[in-house]
């Protein structure tokens, strides 16, 4: 069983839908963080998340330390948001998720 | 924050020879990693680049095939040695804070080996 698993591995979306991807993980950990990948290749973390609830702009990530789940949320979204969405989380290394490829249609 | 350079870009190599990435941070950094990205795949971690020292290297990965070095706390290399068409991927120089609350990537290396 992977360490940390993500859902839906695929998703597509028409334009201003409401996004929910899903992070969970086995593994006490020390921080959160969801990545951004562009088909270019380059990565960015969008959040850093240890507990609770952050929001930038339209979107928005959620974590439960206790149920070691974490959300992002991506409201009114838009196909500039087209990307692949990692959940990776921290204890002692970084471990990723296998990553949600988010398509959204005008 | 940290800005990370990694080159080449994008290459594409001979069967049986070798390539290496480099990855130059602007800012003193701990904890240095390479990451393999296959195609489709998430992050695979390859190794620990440690300054002064041997790389830590995760089960699957060996120094011959992958040499690591890291000479000072801003400068690493990572060699793919003796390339074969498995070794076709995306290859990413990472950093992260200590605790784990940060995490910078550089722009990646994409290898085709044919």
């Amino acid at each position: 069983k992977n360490e940390v698993e993500q859902s839906p591995q695929n998703l597509t979306a028409q334009e201003g839908e409401f996004i929910t991807i899903n992070c969970s993980y086995s593994v006490g950990i020390s921080a959160l963080h969801w990545l951004q990948q562009h088909p270019g290749g380059g990565i960015v973390s969008l959040f850093m998340l240890s507990s609770g609830k952050k929001k930038h702009g339209r979107l928005i990530a959620t974590i439960n330390i206790q149920e070691k789940h974490s959300s992002l949320h991506i409201t009114a979204s838009h196909p500039r948001d087209s990307a692949v969405y990692i959940c990776a989380v921290f204890y002692g290394n970084m471990r990723f998720g296998a990553g949600t490829r988010l398509t959204v249609k005008p | 924050s940290a800005v990370i350079s990694q080159k080449p870009s994008r290459d594409i190599c001979q069967r049986g020879t070798s390539l290496t990435i480099q990855c130059q941070v602007d800012s003193q950094v701990t904890m240095m990693f390479w990451y393999r990205q296959q195609p489709g795949q998430s992050l695979t971690l390859i190794a620990t680049a440690n300054q002064g020292s041997e790389a830590t290297y995760e089960s699957g990965f060996v120094i011959d095939k992958f040499p690591i070095s890291r000479p000072n706390l801003t400068f690493s290399t990572l060699t793919v040695s003796n390339m074969s068409p498995e070794d076709s991927s995306i290859y990413l120089c990472s950093v992260t804070g200590l605790s784990g609350n940060t995490i910078y990537f550089g722009e990646g290396s994409w290898l085709t080996v044919v």
